[in-house]
């Protein structure tokens, strides 16, 4: 099956600096997602984007699909930032209609 | 009012006991999903349906089963629950596609209620 690979997996920033998730992939998707995971275990929607970039705010991502990989861009950090940012994808290969997740990078933003 | 709901959202029971979780969803979905999230990991599937009439296990069902009632609800049940089923519990939901086809190369947004925590004593 595929792997998804996040790094980095702990990242502690200071409030107000900018920092970049990565999320590789090692098969060909249809289907990629970000979410936010908050202190409180809600899963919060933050892009889908299995191809391109997209703009949120503070929030971008940039997903090139033939080189297997995505990018979450936080800019301006906030405290409520914090949390755990999960990348999901649906493969090609796959028989069933899940996400497969990666393991999360965990964002600690200190104010 | 959230799009996907589910209840309980916190349980604590003891081991052997039969648990239900229920979801319900309004926004008008066919395709619903129930993962598991362990302690430092991400989601792993445990049932999906596609329709009312169509039930798929997933990557980990044993010792789970599910009921799709209605195109809005979907409910997870535990026959005899154990300790190491104590997780959080997530329901989600997604769209066919948008050529109105159950196509398997078609695959849209999934959307997440807010998750049942779940501790078997």
């Amino acid at each position: 099956g595929i792997q998804v690979e996040q790094s980095p997996p702990d990242l502690i920033l200071q409030e107000g600096a900018n920092s970049t998730l990565r999320c590789n992939f090692s098969d060909s998707v249809n289907n990629l997602q970000w979410f936010h995971q908050n202190p409180w275990g809600q899963l919060i929607n933050l892009f889908y984007i299995p191809s391109g970039t997209k703009q949120n705010g503070r929030l971008s991502a940039t997903t090139v699909a033939t080189e297997r990989y995505s990018l979450l861009y936080i800019s301006s950090s906030q405290t409520t930032d914090s949390g755990v940012y999960f990348c999901a994808v649906r493969y090609y290969g796959g028989s069933q209609g899940n996400l497969i997740f990666g393991k999360g990078t965990k964002l600690s933003v200190k104010p | 009012d959230a799009d996907v709901t589910q209840t309980p959202r916190n349980r604590i029971t003891k081991t052997g006991k039969r648990i239900m979780l229920e979801c319900s969803q309004t926004k008008g979905h066919d395709r619903m999903y129930w993962y598991r999230q362990d302690p430092g990991l991400g989601l792993r599937l445990i049932y999906y349906s596609f329709d009312v009439k169509d039930i798929n296990k997933g990557e980990i069902s044993d010792g789970y089963s599910v009921s799709r009632q209605a195109q809005a609800k979907f409910s997870l049940s535990l026959e005899s629950a154990i300790p190491n089923q104590t997780a959080l519990y997530f329901c989600a939901t997604s769209a066919k596609s948008s050529s109105g086809t159950s196509s398997i190369g078609s695959y849209n947004e999934q959307f997440f209620g807010p998750g049942t925590r779940l501790t078997v004593l």
